[in-house]
């Protein structure tokens, strides 16, 4: 697989079910930030792990890295229609000023 | 809350014709990119920019793409002569400081090569 790939592709659920996400990366990393992306529209940033941290929380978002896996998953609780957008991991590799490796992305469908 | 913000949020063009996507990062950030994504693929690094020279650049930035940094307020994606292949969403994205620091990306300018 290629750095920052996200599982599963799609993941359709219901409104007040959490959601999960993983993302897996092959090379080392300086920290993983999630990000958010409604259709057609920016990137929001949702959160930064750095590779010394293990879990990070930010409201209803939760998540978890394990370098020695090289693995990442971000938990939505209690998840609401307006969640529906895809998610994407990115790696922070620094090589001068830092620069970011996407994943595929999750496609993330909360039904009402 | 600040934000990054580009212009213009459509732009089409003729294949051959330059362009220029324009982009103003958040105000006491200090490194700035540019990045791609071509429509169902995955979000490319293009480049990255700190105290007005370019710190890094993909295989995909080549001798067609160039930034600048006008004045203290704007930074500047241009593509001499577009190619269909160009087209795609380009984002421009900014961080305060390098390192383990947040890249804020702006809404992004859909560049349709025709």
């Amino acid at each position: 697989s290629q750095q920052g790939e996200e599982d599963p592709q799609a993941l359709s659920i219901q409104e007040g079910e959490n959601a999960t996400m993983n993302c897996s990366y092959k090379t080392s990393i300086n920290n993983l930030q999630w990000y958010r992306q409604n259709s057609g529209r920016g990137l929001v940033h949702l959160i930064l792990i750095r590779s010394n941290e293990r879990e990070k929380h930010s409201g209803r978002l939760r998540v978890t890295l394990d370098t020695s896996k090289k693995s990442s998953s971000l938990l939505i609780t209690a998840s609401r229609a307006a969640d529906t957008a895809s998610y994407f991991c990115a790696t922070g590799i620094i090589q001068g000023a830092q620069k970011l490796v996407f994943g595929q992305g999750t496609r993330l469908t909360i039904n009402p | 809350e600040p934000e990054v913000t580009q212009t213009p949020s459509h732009q089409v063009t003729q294949m051959g014709q330059e362009v220029i996507l324009r982009c103003v990062p958040i105000s006491n950030h200090l490194y700035f990119y540019w990045y791609r994504q071509i429509l169902g693929q995955k979000v490319e690094f293009l480049v990255s920019f700190y105290n007005n020279e370019i710190s890094e650049k993909s295989e995909i930035f080549d001798d067609q793409f160039s930034v600048e940094r006008p004045d203290g307020s704007n930074f500047t994606l241009k593509i001499r002569s577009t190619k269909l292949e160009d087209s795609a969403m380009y984002f421009c994205a900014s961080s305060e400081r390098t390192g383990d620091h947040e890249q804020y990306f702006g809404p992004g300018t859909r560049l349709t090569v025709t």
